[in-house]
């Protein structure tokens, strides 16, 4: 069964500093990789995906990601936080060949003016 | 375009209850997948459902069970209720069950079991 391993449940950043979560696989086989973002009392946004070709992927609201094969990695970030960032953020992974996610623990972000 | 909707938004149960939660998928879409997110968890995945069938199912008992209708809506019910049931359901659904295909997620229903 693939897994995803989030560190550190809540992380705080600074307005304008540089927003890092970190996410790691693993898999035998690469998967598709995702990041969401859930705000209180909403369902789950798409923010960005990787499945085939360029491993560095921009997604919505300015964030980024890397798929790195070799560390079973595919880390979130976004240059300068706002405070509109404030909220969960979980990295999830598919196999290929099928569409059941499974996601990491999730990182709550707060932003701090 | 109207996106996934789910009912209620919140229930209170007690106890070897059972409940009924609702999915709308959203138009052109015929699989809808359930997770259940517990309180400072990531979502789980329950099952899935394409065509009116169930197509995968992760790791929950039986009395969790599902449907799917011919537009697509579906059902998740939870038989005998225990306190650890009390979580977010999310449903969602895309437009096949295979490769991968986004899924847009509803708001979710907030079940809580006294």
């Amino acid at each position: 069964a693939q897994s995803v391993t989030q560190l550190g449940s809540h992380v705080s950043v600074s307005e304008g500093a540089l927003v890092l979560l970190r996410c790691n696989y693993s898999s035998s086989v690469p998967p598709y990789l995702f990041w969401y973002v859930q705000y209180p009392n909403q369902g789950l946004q798409l923010l960005l995906k990787y499945t085939t070709g360029a491993t560095l992927v921009k997604g919505i609201n300015g964030f980024e990601a890397e798929f790195k094969k070799s560390e079973t990695s595919f880390h979130l970030t976004k240059p300068s936080a706002h405070m509109s960032d404030a909220a969960e953020y979980f990295c999830a992974v598919t196999p290929r060949g099928n569409n059941r996610l499974a996601f990491g623990k999730g990182n709550q972000v707060v932003v701090i003016p | 375009e109207t996106g996934v909707t789910q009912s209620p938004t919140h229930l209170i149960k007690t106890r070897g209850q059972q409940v009924t939660l609702r999915c709308s998928s959203q138009s052109g879409h015929n699989t809808v997948s359930w997770y259940q997110q517990a309180l400072g968890q990531g979502p789980q995945f329950i099952f899935q459902y394409y065509r009116e069938e169930e197509n995968g199912r992760g790791n929950f008992p039986p009395r969790f069970s599902g449907l799917q209708f011919p537009n697509y809506s579906s059902e998740l019910n939870v038989n005998a209720l225990e306190l650890d049931d009390s979580a977010l359901y999310l449903c969602a659904s895309s437009s096949s069950s295979g490769d991968y295909n986004e899924q847009f997620f509803g708001p979710g229903t907030r079940l809580t079991v006294l």
